[in-house]
């Protein structure tokens, strides 16, 4: 069966510095997404990307975050001048349309 | 405000013992109702989608129902493998494909 593949599988960085998570969304599917969970928390959403461009964002995903689809195959989140409060699993989703969304199984994100 | 409640936070059964995991949801206009499973160090794994007041899914033990304010996640006669966190999701409001999450249940089953 088809998945959505992440990588790294953790990633430890210091803070300040910048970071760029992976996903390959299962082929077929149009709609790309970003969530997090912070340890013990809800899992949120940053983004969503259709066509080559952010659908819609929350609150969350602000100057410091960007996606881009750099190829018919890859989906990144790039975070720039991490933070301490950015630790947390990032999960990329994709879905057909009108479809349930499926998940990787995340990045874990270590600020150091 | 769009709202996803899970409850119990964590429930421990006897292997054999059903029970059900309730979620309860406000949003303008539901345009699904998702119910994941999240493994330990994994990503939601998806079981089930209902739209409608009065649908209902079943997959091996797990039985999915919804009414016009909350969502059961019925599980008969559970096995040690079913251990997990269920997560319930709802669409966001009209016109966005957001998942919205509950805080989801901690579901633990002994042999």
């Amino acid at each position: 069966e088809p998945e959505v593949t992440q990588t790294p599988s953790h990633q430890v960085t210091q803070m300040g510095q910048e970071v760029i998570l992976r996903c390959v969304p299962i082929s077929n599917h149009l709609y790309f997404y970003w969530y997090r969970q912070i340890l013990g928390q809800k899992v949120e959403f940053l983004v969503s990307f259709y066509n080559n461009e952010i659908s819609e964002k929350s609150e969350i995903f602000d100057d410091q975050f960007s996606v881009e689809r750099p190829d018919g195959s890859n989906f990144t989140l790039k975070i720039r001048s991490t933070k301490l409060e950015d630790s947390a699993m990032y999960f990329c989703a994709s879905s057909p349309i009108d479809q349930p969304q499926h998940f990787g199984d995340g990045t874990r994100l270590s600020i150091l | 405000e769009d709202q996803v409640t899970q409850s119990p936070e964590a429930l421990r059964l006897q292997e054999g013992e059903s029970s059900s995991l309730n979620c309860s949801y406000t949003v303008s206009g539901l345009r699904g109702l998702f119910w994941y499973r999240q493994d330990p160090g994994k990503g939601p794994e998806f079981l089930f989608t209902l739209y409608s007041a009065g649908e209902e899914k079943e997959k091996e033990r797990l039985k999915a129902t919804l009414t016009k304010k909350e969502s059961f996640l019925h599980i008969t006669a559970p096995k040690p493998e079913d251990s997990a966190t269920y997560l319930c999701a709802v669409h966001g409001p009209y016109n966005t494909d957001k998942l919205i999450f509950g805080t989801g249940t901690r579901l633990q089953v002994f042999p």
